[in-house]
């Protein structure tokens, strides 16, 4: 079966610096990838997802991510921290060994600093 | 603008009345999701339906919790009894899933259940 990991419940990172959220997978078949945001009070979005194609990945306010098979890795990056960046991030994989849920990781709190 | 609803988005309740939560799903979506999140626990998946089918609930406490879509536009979630470990913010998403394809799954907002 499918499943993820994301490495650091919390990440914090100045206004302007790098954003790098790790997310690895792990999947004997070629996998479903996405990163979704929860913002305070607010249900998750989508930010980018993988499918097949192309393996750099962008996705809304300036966040893409690569996907890695020889790293199993689908880490989500944005060059420059905003304020407005501040949330939960959560990394997810269609099980498509079984019913074809999402396999949600247990989410990553990026906290950006003035 | 296609959105995810849920009512009703905020419920206080006293232990042991019956709680019923509502969805109703993107028109044209073919599965609906129930989660629960909490601090402790973080994001949990309760139930899965395909084409108003159940598929998986088996994170769903069968004693107290049942999940239904009596039909395409309406997803209901009720606990009954309700206890106070039950409070939590439950999401409901939907999605269109295409056989051995990707999906994207849409919340909604969230009810907020305080159990007291």
């Amino acid at each position: 079966a499918q499943s993820v990991t994301q490495l650091g419940s919390h990440v914090s990172v100045s206004e302007g610096a790098l954003v790098l959220l790790r997310c690895n997978y792990s999947s004997s078949v070629p996998p479903y990838l996405f990163w979704y945001v929860q913002y305070p009070n607010q249900g998750l979005q989508l930010l980018l997802k993988y499918t097949t194609g192309a393996t750099l990945v962008k996705g809304i306010n300036g966040f893409e991510a690569e996907f890695k098979k020889s790293e199993t890795s689908f880490h989500l990056t944005k060059p420059s921290a905003h304020m407005s960046d501040a949330a939960e991030y959560f990394c997810a994989v269609i099980d498509t060994s079984g019913t074809y849920k999402y396999i949600f990781g247990t989410g990553t709190r990026l906290k950006v600093l003035a | 603008d296609a959105r995810v609803t849920q009512t009703p988005r905020h419920k206080v309740t006293e232990m042991g009345q019956e709680v019923t939560m509502r969805c109703q799903p993107i028109l044209g979506h073919n599965t609906v999701f129930w989660y629960r999140q909490t601090m402790m626990q973080g994001l949990e998946l309760l139930a899965y339906f395909r084409n108003r089918a159940p598929l998986d609930d088996s994170g769903m406490p069968k004693d107290r919790f049942s999940a239904e879509m009596p039909d395409a536009t309406l997803a209901t979630l009720k606990i009954q009894p309700s206890e106070p470990r039950d409070s939590a913010v439950y999401f409901c998403a939907s999605g269109l899933a295409k056989t051995g394809g990707g999906y994207e799954q849409y919340f909604g907002p969230g009810t907020r259940l305080t159990v007291t």
